[in-house]
């Protein structure tokens, strides 16, 4: 198994909502990441989990709450959200921190409007 | 901190050959990667240069010169699914984060 499986594909919520993306690999990877994209924008970091422990926040509002559960899911919790995080947001794994990592494998993304 | 620098966009024709240059300044390197991403999809890996040289892999080559923080992307008869962005990305000095390229957009025209 060589994908990141992302769901939803598509969310529309409201700013009072609360609604979670998630995400699951079977690859063995140890860090996976969330990146948040904008149109015709290049993806840009917002947390990085390494063997399940959060290793880098890139200062993003709290309205953003990453979770992860075990090594092969990953959690993103919305909550209060804003209509300029509209956005595409991908998730990814790589091997962990070894020189071997070098690698990003995405998943098809999940695509959130917030009315 | 690091930047990228690729230009927004290059036209090319059907079987020919492109070049997508991308420089960098970064804290620490660990690596140049590219990245292909057509409308509505995911980026998806194409390439990795950890020392200087070429990488070759099919119609796709990728070039780095650490001495010049500078590296390339070569795509070879061209064919129409290659209109697409193209991202080049640097892996920081702690290894963990990967950080893009404004990203080039390449047209393909018949």
């Amino acid at each position: 198994d060589t994908e990141v499986t992302q769901t939803p594909k598509h969310l529309v919520m409201g700013m009072t909502n609360k609604k979670s993306l998630k995400c699951e690999q079977h690859m063995g990877h140890r860090a996976m990441y969330w990146y948040k994209q904008k149109a015709k924008k290049p993806p840009e970091l917002m947390f990085v989990y390494s063997y399940e422990k959060l290793s880098i926040n890139e200062s993003v509002p709290s309205r953003f709450s990453p979770e992860c559960p075990n090594s092969s899911l990953l959690n993103l919790h919305l909550h209060a959200l804003q209509p300029e995080d509209s956005a595409l947001y991908l998730c990814a794994s790589s091997q962990d921190r070894t020189t071997g990592a070098n690698v990003l494998t995405f998943g098809a993304g999940s695509r959130l409007t917030v009315l | 901190g690091q930047s990228l620098e690729q230009p927004s966009e290059v036209t090319a024709v059907e079987g020919a050959i492109v070049q997508i240059n991308c420089t960098y300044q970064t804290s620490g390197f660990y690596g140049l990667s590219w990245y292909q991403q057509h409308d509505g999809g995911a980026p998806t890996f194409l390439s990795y240069n950890g020392l200087d040289g070429l990488e070759e892999t099919g119609r796709f080559s990728s070039f780095l010169s650490r001495s010049d923080s500078y590296g390339y992307l070569l795509l070879q008869e061209l064919q129409m699914k290659d209109s697409a962005s193209y991202f080049c990305a640097v892996r920081d000095n702690y290894g963990q984060n990967f950080v893009f390229g404004p990203g080039t957009r390449l047209s393909v025209l018949p």
